[in-house]
């Protein structure tokens, strides 16, 4: 079974602090992917990485940066945490294209 | 503009009948197809999914159908039990890319 997991379950954070949101994946998974979840608008994908050191920006990547230095390990940053950051943060993996994402189980960040 | 809907919030089925989610999209390059459900305090857990080339998929309980002409999807889950109670998001992609458009999800409560 695949393991995706997420460091911290909960979180909260001063305004202006910087924010680092750890995800290790078990599988040898090529593609990992950082989702925020905020009620009515579903998933939105902040950032993608295809291998290591390789990166995508998603839908809404402002405000946040990614590292991938070793191909289990992908971390989202946040460098000036604000308090429309708040959100439930999701990591994922998959193994190529046209698979499906194996999702971690969350990081609740609340920013005040 | 959400190219992925899950016009049914909610949904409550008593135990041992059919639960049908739907889900409609617009985006008709979208080829691949998936569910996930949700338990409150996890990640989104992969359900099943479908490829455009076929009409019906088959876990299971679980049956998923693709309705190209009309651009919608359902999941049909035979017979619902209490431990179905979840949100159930859908989720579409393009083959060979790293987008998944997620609907905002429809809670099911299975009644005992």
């Amino acid at each position: 079974d695949v393991k995706v997991t997420q460091s911290s379950r909960y979180l909260v954070k001063r305004t202006g602090e910087k924010v680092f949101l750890e995800c290790v994946q078990d599988m040898d998974h090529e593609n990992m992917f950082w989702y925020r979840q905020d009620p009515g608008l579903g998933l939105r994908l902040i950032y993608f990485s295809y291998d290591v050191k390789m990166k995508e920006k998603g839908d809404i990547p402002e405000g946040y940066s990614v590292s991938r230095e070793k191909k289990e390990r992908f971390s989202l940053i946040l460098e000036s945490a604000s308090t429309n950051q708040t959100s439930m943060y999701l990591c994922a993996s998959r193994t190529g294209a046209s698979s499906p994402l194996h999702f971690g189980n969350g990081t609740r960040l609340t920013v005040t | 503009d959400q190219q992925v809907k899950q016009n049914s919030p909610s949904l409550s089925v008593q135990e041992g009948r059919i639960s049908i989610l739907n889900c409609d999209y617009t985006n008709s390059m979208f080829d691949y197809f998936l569910w996930y459900k949700k338990y409150p305090a996890e990640g989104p857990t992969f359900l099943i999914s479908i490829s455009s080339i076929k009409d019906k998929n088959e876990d299971g309980r679980f049956t998923v159908f693709l309705n190209k002409s009309a651009k919608h999807l359902s999941l049909h889950i035979v017979p619902s039990q209490p431990g179905d109670s979840a949100v159930y998001f859908c989720a579409a992609s393009v083959s060979g890319t790293y987008k998944y458009i997620f609907g905002t999800g429809t809670r099911l409560k299975v009644l005992a």
